[in-house]
């Protein structure tokens, strides 16, 4: 099976850094996906890391490290507008190997105040 | 270009009742999945299509199936509505199994 931990919740300043974990266990290892989610909304495709490093764009990055099970969505400049869940997701081969499950975490609610 | 888009937006259903929801892909995309998301949960993997078969299936009994049309839109089927099943439904597409995933605004299900 997968099983997948972040925090639960998270409040930033507006203006800061704010660096959300996520760790993992996981067969057949796919992919690493974040999704911002605003309350009663649907999930929004953020990044998506399959090697190890860092992927940047923008405000945002997102850092995978497969040996440790390991990445962090790191967010610069924060505004209130990021006040949302995070949703870290990993992607698992099926059987047949062409197929891919998705498997979300419970996702971070981050607050960002003034 | 039009994202994902699914259909009702909302739905009352009542105990032992059936359900069919709807989902257009995004253009070209290939690959559809559907999750159940309940309110403080990540969403909960259901079914994925790819080329109109199915490629994966989630933890969910028997009481829920899942195809794909030709024309890559989808269907998910729910018989016998329990008042657990209560939860937005969501479509994503993708253009292959393994690629990101863009996800349509859901189908809010409530079982009375």
């Amino acid at each position: 099976g997968q099983n997948i931990d972040q925090p639960t919740e998270m409040t930033a300043t507006e203006g800061a850094i704010v660096q959300i974990n996520c760790t993992y266990q996981t067969s057949g290892f796919n992919g690493l996906f974040w999704y911002q989610q605003h309350a009663g909304e649907a999930p929004t495709f953020l990044s998506y890391n399959v090697l190890d490093g860092l992927e940047e764009k923008g405000r945002f990055s997102s850092f995978l490290s497969r040996s440790k099970g390991y990445s962090y969505l790191l967010l610069k400049e924060l505004q209130m507008k990021d006040s949302a869940s995070y949703l870290c997701a990993v992607s698992a081969l099926g059987t047949t190997g062409t197929a891919s499950k998705l498997t979300f975490g419970t996702g971070t609610r981050l607050q960002v105040t003034l | 270009d039009a994202g994902v888009t699914q259909s009702p937006t909302h739905l009352i259903k009542t105990r032992g009742q059936q359900v069919t929801l709807r989902c257009s892909p995004i253009s070209g995309h290939k690959s559809v999945s559907w999750y159940q998301q309940v309110l403080g949960q990540g969403p909960q993997f259901i079914f994925q299509y790819y080329e109109k078969e199915e490629r994966g299936r989630g933890n969910f009994p028997d009481r829920f199936s899942a195809r794909q049309f030709p024309n890559y839109s989808s269907e998910l089927n729910v018989n016998a509505l329990l008042l657990g099943d209560s939860a937005l439904y969501l479509c994503a597409s993708s253009l292959a199994a393994n690629q990101p995933q863009h996800f349509g605004d859901g189908t809010r299900l409530s079982i009375l």
